[in-house]
């Protein structure tokens, strides 16, 4: 199983809709979670992080967190063509640990 | 605003050729990692370091050395370059204070090895 699962994409969506982008993950002691937004040819840029149960929005972005269920996702509200990218789901367990564990990321497009 | 830079954007080796690769932060970070991000392979952390002189192996160290002679300066060595460490090379620091957390990546450096 792996360690962090995300749909490869290519997500579709058009320009004003909600993008909706999911996570699931395998370690149960996961603490924290992030997401980050990489364009082509350039490096991961960190749009949010969550450790609690539920939601947390920053401007057009609320990420969902269900511990339970290991599960993360990222809402996108009033999508534009420059949010096409892949968005990479990470997780940490938190502690003394490290490591920052990526998922394969998910190719999303928002038509004009 | 975090600021993590690397010495080069891109950059041309010959194989065996000893390799060096520099990122510097000015956020004070304790930590810092070195990945390497490939097609269909995602990111794969190499090494780490949470403290000055302090080093340890990630998922895929083979081949690779790490050097954290100040805090601020974490250096990734390829001591014989390899066809097969033709890749994205990204270094990151991270916090974990408040709002600022996280881990925040340089540019890259991509590395071809002919």
């Amino acid at each position: 199983q792996k360690e962090v699962e995300q749909n490869s994409g290519p997500l579709s969506v058009p320009e004003g809709a909600i993008a909706s982008l999911n996570c699931t993950y395998s370690d149960r002691g996961s603490q924290s979670f992030f997401w980050y937004r990489q364009y082509s040819g350039k490096s991961p840029e960190l749009i949010m992080f969550i450790y609690s149960n539920g939601d947390k929005e920053d401007g057009r972005f609320t990420a969902q967190l269900n511990k339970a269920s290991q599960y993360v996702s990222l809402l996108i509200r009033d999508s534009q063509p420059s949010d096409s990218a892949t968005y990479l789901c990470a997780v940490n367990r938190g502690g003394s640990n490290y490591k920052l564990t990526f998922g394969k990321g998910t190719l999303l497009t928002v038509n004009p | 605003d975090v600021k993590v830079t690397q010495s080069s954007r891109y950059l041309v080796k010959r194989t065996g050729e000893k390799v060096f690769l520099e990122c510097v932060q000015d956020m004070d970070h304790e930590n810092m990692f070195w990945y390497r991000q490939d097609p269909g392979l995602g990111l794969r952390l190499i090494y780490f370091s949470y403290d000055v002189k302090m080093k340890e192996k990630g998922d895929i160290p083979e081949g690779y050395s790490v050097s954290r002679e100040k805090k601020e300066r974490f250096s990734l060595i390829l001591e014989s370059a390899s066809t097969n460490q033709t890749s994205m090379y990204l270094c990151a620091s991270s916090t974990f204070s408040g709002r600022a957390s996280g881990w925040y990546f340089g540019p890259g450096t991509r590395l071809t090895v002919l």
